[in-house]
């Protein structure tokens, strides 16, 4: 497995602002994802993160709205820019390790955001 | 379409009693299944996955998920629960290119003393 921490662990935020959530893993990874758990509910993919290539984002979500960074194999950044109360969610970054196992995803411990 | 459906969105069991969260997926080759657990304020830790071969996987903390292709199911058990079991439960399956994890909805288990 990998060990993935995440900044910050928590944040309140006025809508309109933008905030930059960093996550870090003990290992170089190829693939890193984001995912977003709004209040209550599941675990939504919002975009896969792989060094050296643009960011690819699922249905729904867009560069603009939250713009990942992916500058080295143990680094990677998500942004929600602009927010509204709607962006309240978690945001857990995920890694599949290189090799065998990389089917296999570990998470970190999440970001718990609220906009006011 | 590829899904994830857990049935059940909560249950709540006494201590030591046995558990069985169901799982039921939609995918059109064998899939590659996976169970995560969230604590209250945590991420996910994985409890266990399937990809191939015995049907029977055990993962940590005491759990083991049967992987049974004609039901479409990959249902997770645990003989004796204990208070600190309490959490939610996800299934999950790997998906969309082998890249993307498609959740259920969450099961969460509340244990009774």
């Amino acid at each position: 497995s990998a060990v993935i921490s995440q900044k910050p662990s928590r944040d309140i935020c006025q809508r309109g602002t933008s905030l930059t959530i960093q996550c870090q893993v003990d290992s170089q990874v190829t693939m890193m994802f984001w995912y977003r758990q709004q209040p209550g509910q599941s675990l939504t993919l919002i975009a896969t993160a792989n060094q050296g290539s643009e960011a690819t984002y699922e249905s729904g979500f867009v560069i603009d709205k939250f713009p990942i960074s992916r500058p080295n194999l143990t680094f990677s950044t998500l942004t929600v820019s602009n927010m509204s109360p709607e962006d309240s969610s978690i945001y857990l970054c995920s890694v599949a390790p290189s090799g065998t196992t990389q089917e296999t995803q570990y998470f970190g411990p999440g970001t718990r955001l609220l906009v006011l | 379409a590829q899904s994830v459906t857990q049935p059940d969105i909560h249950i709540t069991v006494s201590e030591g009693a046995s558990l069985e969260l169901r799982c039921n997926y939609s995918y059109g080759a064998t899939p590659y299944l996976f169970w995560y657990v969230q604590s209250p304020g945590q991420g996910l830790q994985l409890l266990l996955k399937y990809f191939s071969g015995d049907t029977l996987v055990q993962g940590i903390k005491g759990f083991e998920a049967e992987f049974k292709r004609s039901q479409s199911s990959f249902n997770l058990r645990k003989p004796s629960v204990h208070w600190s079991d309490a959490a939610e439960y996800f299934c999950a399956l790997l998906g969309g290119g082998y890249n993307k994890l498609i959740f259920g909805a969450g099961t969460r288990l509340a244990v009774h003393p």
